[in-house]
């Protein structure tokens, strides 16, 4: 199976813009899509695809994706953006199965 | 509008069978796959599998294969995650998700599962 890997934990200024990575080799062939989990609560869906948004999600998240590493930017990050965010792609092995990186905890001071 | 509802939280003791559901509305059951994930206690997210509604197809990560047993009833629009005998290392919150585009796209609220003799 595959594996992602992401930063335990990253933190931004209010107002500034972050980057968190994830990489893997699943991404060289399948794109990321990113989830945010505050705490309590489900995951949502903030990214998929090439750099999609469902309907809800601000504008000031996006994705990208270069070789084996896939970035969620947040452009201007807001005290409500703190959470764990998580990439997911799909398994080498098998593509109708999904593997999750490991999370990245995004502080925003 | 696109829900998932799932059963509510269960308390149970190592050897105990258990089946969690999770229920669609707002769209066509059956054209989409179901994922459910794990998360134990202060850690992150796991795929354990997906099924597909319409005809019943699975497919399980390899570390769940033969733990779990995934199921769906088309006709109540209803996905199950089932355990024969459940232990310890399962207490955790599983979520079901519908998949679209490779991703899922709508989240159940979670069951808490806690098994604790």
């Amino acid at each position: 199976s595959s594996e992602l890997t992401q930063d335990p934990a990253v933190s931004v200024a209010l107002g500034q813009t972050v980057r968190i990575t994830c990489q893997g080799d699943s991404l060289r062939s399948y794109y990321a899509s990113w989830y945010q989990q505050k705490p309590g609560q489900a995951p949502i869906l903030v990214i998929y695809g090439k750099n999609k948004r469902p309907s809800g999600i601000p504008d000031r998240f996006s994705g990208s994706s270069s070789g084996n590493t896939a970035s969620l930017t947040i452009t201007g990050a807001q005290a409500e953006d703190e959470a764990d965010y998580y990439c997911n792609s799909r398994d080498s092995s098998d593509n109708h199965l999904g593997v999750f990186g490991g999370g990245t905890k995004l502080t925003v001071l | 509008e696109v829900q998932l509802v799932q059963s509510g939280a269960e308390v149970k003791k190592p050897g105990e069978s258990l089946k969690i559901s999770c229920k669609g509305f707002g769209y066509s059951f059956t054209s989409y796959w179901i994922g459910w994930v794990r998360q134990m206690p202060g850690k992150g997210l796991e795929w354990m599998g997906i099924i597909y509604p319409g005809d019943s197809d699975t497919r399980y990560s390899p570390s769940f294969q033969g733990q779990v047993t995934m199921s769906a009833d088309k006709s109540i629009s209803t996905a199950y995650l089932q355990w024969s005998s459940l232990t310890a290392a399962d207490t955790a919150m599983y979520y079901c998700a519908r998949i679209s585009a490779a991703a899922g796209d709508f989240w159940g609220q979670g069951t808490l599962v806690t098994v604790s003799s």
